[in-house]
């Protein structure tokens, strides 16, 4: 068991809407960073936020943002939803953002877009 | 752009049997490598992690993988597997001069029949 939680856990939504996904990160992590696994894929990396700024992104376009919190819980963002967003989001804390760090992750936010 | 390739999408084995799961890269710069697992039912969790040092690295529960530099790859290896390795294998990399991403392969599933 990890001690990073993500919420909600399923969650249905149409093209065109928002969504707001939530994670809380370990005690003691000042990291998170957010994958997104499609069926059948690896997790993909979309951006990590260390002390409330983002410290980098991947592949993905603006309508995916993100906020880290003065506690260092974490939300991801995605606008104007397409079918290919459906996925299992995944949150993962870490001690330190750096580069061999190990990854704590959260069991996922299922998302079905409609 | 990197890339992780593993080569098998699904293995099955009996128990004691040995196991040894494929993963390579591309990248031409320095690297950190991990191995991923996921249980039924649980989170990803770290089984082991290269980033400098001796090639041969060990984790937890008996597995270990070897980083070839030459050959791109980083296999993960167990003499003698056991039911309870059932589970899903993610190889991972981390271009450390692209910041702190990993870029997962696609997930190897592991199936051990007793």
């Amino acid at each position: 068991e990890t001690g990073v939680t993500q919420s909600p856990t399923h969650l249905i939504k149409t093209r065109g809407q928002q969504v707001t996904l939530r994670c809380s990160s370990q005690s003691g992590h000042n990291t998170v960073s957010w994958y997104q696994q499609a069926l059948g894929q690896g997790p993909q990396f979309i951006f990590q936020y260390y002390r409330e700024e983002e410290n980098g992104r991947g592949n993905f376009p603006p309508r995916f943002s993100g906020l880290q919190f003065p506690n260092y819980s974490s939300e991801l963002n995605v606008n104007a939803l397409e079918l290919d967003d459906s996925a299992l989001y995944l949150c993962a804390s870490s001690l330190r953002a750096t580069t061999n760090e190990k990854l704590f992750f959260g069991s996922g936010t299922q998302l079905s877009v409609l | 752009a990197q890339s992780v390739s593993q080569h098998n999408h699904h293995v099955i084995l009996s128990e004691a049997a040995s196991l040894e799961l494929g993963c390579n890269y591309s990248y031409g710069g320095t690297v950190n490598l991990f191995w991923y697992v996921q249980y039924p039912g649980q989170h990803l969790q770290l089984l082991l992690k290269y980033f400098s040092g001796d090639p041969l690295v060990k984790g937890i529960k008996g597995f270990e993988a070897e980083f070839i530099k030459s050959k791109f790859s980083f296999n993960l290896r167990k003499p003698s597997v056991q039911w309870s390795d059932t589970a899903e294998y993610f190889c991972a990399v981390n271009a450390r001069a692209a910041g702190t991403a990993l870029i997962f392969g696609k997930g190897t599933t592991l199936s051990v029949s007793s």
